[in-house]
């Protein structure tokens, strides 16, 4: 089954630098690859997402890359702020019978330092 | 803008006792979906649900799991005699339909068995 990878497991940037999340998956059957962000005691929030059509997409300070032939897709976050400190688990597709079920990475934590 | 809703927020019940977790999805939503997170540790899948069946479930949902959607507006995951290790944070999340692969999670229910 598919297996997603996710580093690194803890990441600690200053106020303004950038972040880079990445994640491998096995399973070249996966076709959505999503970003959560999870603050503490909260549900996971969809932050971006990209389908297996498509190599990049940005949505003002965030980012999210694919290599469909090298099974790893990021997350970049540019010009951090404090309230980016949170955890972000990538996830990839499994196509189910009627739907897209999730694998998780394990998460990484970002902390982004005043 | 529509949420996930769960509740309780918090549940603590005895080992062996019978749970119920209870989650509004988005009301224009047609999958819906239990994952699992024990503390410190992934987002896990637990079942998915469309058209008021199963559609796929993990090897974590066992006889002692059951879901459900009695009315046009809740969803349910039940657990029939719980274990020590059934603790973890259990989130409900929904998809609008088959084109659209985002899933929107809800804040969560914090279930602890002693």
């Amino acid at each position: 089954g598919e297996n997603v990878e996710q580093h690194p497991s803890t990441l600690s940037v200053q106020e303004g630098d950038s972040a880079v999340i990445k994640c491998t998956y096995s399973d070249s059957a996966s076709n959505y690859f999503p970003w959560y962000k999870q603050e503490l005691g909260k549900g996971p929030q969809l932050i971006i997402d990209i389908r297996s059509n498509v190599g990049e997409k940005k949505d003002q300070r965030i980012a999210v890359t694919l290599n469909k032939t090298a099974k790893h897709f990021s997350l970049h976050i540019t010009e951090t702020q404090p309230e980016d400190s949170a955890v972000y688990f990538c996830a990839a597709s499994i196509k189910g019978n009627y739907g897209q079920n999730f694998v998780f990475g394990p998460g990484t934590r970002l902390s982004v330092l005043p | 803008e529509p949420e996930v809703t769960q509740t309780p927020s918090h549940q603590v019940t005895q080992m062996g006792q019978e749970v119920i977790l209870r989650c509004v999805p988005i009301s224009n939503h047609l999958y819906f979906y239990w994952y699992r997170q024990i503390l410190g540790q992934k987002v896990e899948f637990l079942v998915s649900f469309y058209n008021n069946e199963i559609s796929e479930k993990s090897e974590i949902f066992d006889d002692q799991f059951s879901v459900e959607r009695p009315d046009g507006s809740n969803f349910t995951l039940k657990i029939r005699s719980t274990k020590l290790e059934d603790s973890a944070m259990y989130f409900c999340a929904s998809r609008r339909s088959g084109g659209a692969y985002e899933q929107y999670f809800g804040p969560g229910t914090r279930l602890t068995v002693t």
